[in-house]
C-alpha cells in the first residue's frame, strides 16, 4: 500500500542554523501539507500545498519557514534560522482529493 | 474559525469491549469534514475514519463506527472489539468545506485510549 515518507527520521541541530525536512507523499496525490506537534501537545497544522502554490499557511508558519516542491516527487520544509522551540515532531500528509489527508511517520526535530 | 473538544484525556477499556471516545466541534460552515486519526507511541499519524457533513450515513470502517449528530455537533468514535494494539492517543479532527483547495485540519487535544488484558 502506498504511503508517504519522509526524512530524516530525527534530525538534531543547532539554534541558528537551516534544516530541510524532505517528504515524498503518495504518487499521483495533489494536495500536500505540513504539521507539527510540540511533545504532549496536538497537532498544529502550518501550510498547505496546491497546485504549485501555497493554499493556506498558519501564524506559525513566518518568513523562516518555507516549502518547495522541487520536482515531481518530493515536498521539502526548510526552516532558515532554527530556533529552541521549533523543537517538534513535523508531519507531512497528502491527499488525492481535497477531503483526504495521509500522514507521514513525522521528523523529530530537535533544537539545541 | 474551527474548534474541536475532546473532553477525556484518558480511557481504560477491557479487552474487547466497545469504548466511545467524545468529540465536539464548532464551526459556522455548512459543509465540513470530521476525521479522527490513532497515534500510538511510535509517533506515526494514522488516519481511521471520516465522515462528511452531509454524508446521510454515520461512517464506518471495520471495528470503527462515527456517531455523527450533527444537532449536537458530536463525532464520537465508537471502536467494537477492543483489541490490545488499539491503545494509542485518539485524535478528532475537522476541515473546512472543501474548496478545491488544500484546507487545513484543525486538531483537538486527543485522548490516550489503555486497553486493559
Amino acid at each position: 500500500e502506498p504511503e508517504v515518507t519522509q526524512t530524516p527520521s530525527h534530525q538534531v541541530t543547532q539554534m541558528g542554523q537551516e534544516v530541510i525536512l524532505r517528504c515524498v507523499p503518495i504518487s499521483n496525490h495533489l494536495y500536500f501539507y505540513w504539521y507539527r506537534q510540540i511533545l504532549g501537545q496536538k497537532v498544529e497544522f502550518l501550510v498547505s500545498f496546491y497546485n504549485n502554490e501555497i493554499s493556506e499557511k498558519s501564524e506559525i508558519f513566518d518568513d523562516q519557514f518555507s516549502v518547495e516542491r522541487p520536482d515531481g516527487s518530493n515536498f521539502t520544509l526548510k526552516i532558515r534560522s532554527t530556533k529552541l522551540e521549533d523543537s517538534a515532531m513535523y508531519f507531512c500528509a497528502s491527499g488525492g482529493t481535497d477531503y483526504e489527508q495521509y500522514f507521514g511517520p513525522g521528523t523529530r526535530l530537535t533544537v539545541t | 474559525a474551527q474548534k474541536i473538544t475532546q473532553t477525556q484525556p484518558g480511557m481504560f477499556v477491557q479487552e474487547k469491549e466497545a469504548v466511545t471516545l467524545d468529540c465536539t466541534y464548532d464551526t459556522s460552515d455548512q459543509s465540513y469534514g470530521l476525521f479522527w486519526y490513532k497515534q500510538p507511541s511510535s509517533g506515526e499519524m494514522i488516519f481511521l475514519i471520516y465522515q462528511g457533513s452531509y454524508d446521510e450515513q454515520n461512517a464506518t470502517e471495520g471495528r470503527y463506527s462515527l456517531n455523527f449528530q450533527k444537532a449536537r455537533k458530536s463525532a464520537n468514535l465508537v471502536i467494537s472489539a477492543s483489541q490490545l494494539g488499539d491503545s494509542a492517543m485518539y485524535f478528532c479532527a475537522m476541515r473546512a468545506r472543501p474548496t478545491g483547495s488544500a484546507r487545513q485540519l484543525t486538531f483537538g487535544s486527543g485522548t490516550q485510549l489503555t486497553v486493559l488484558p
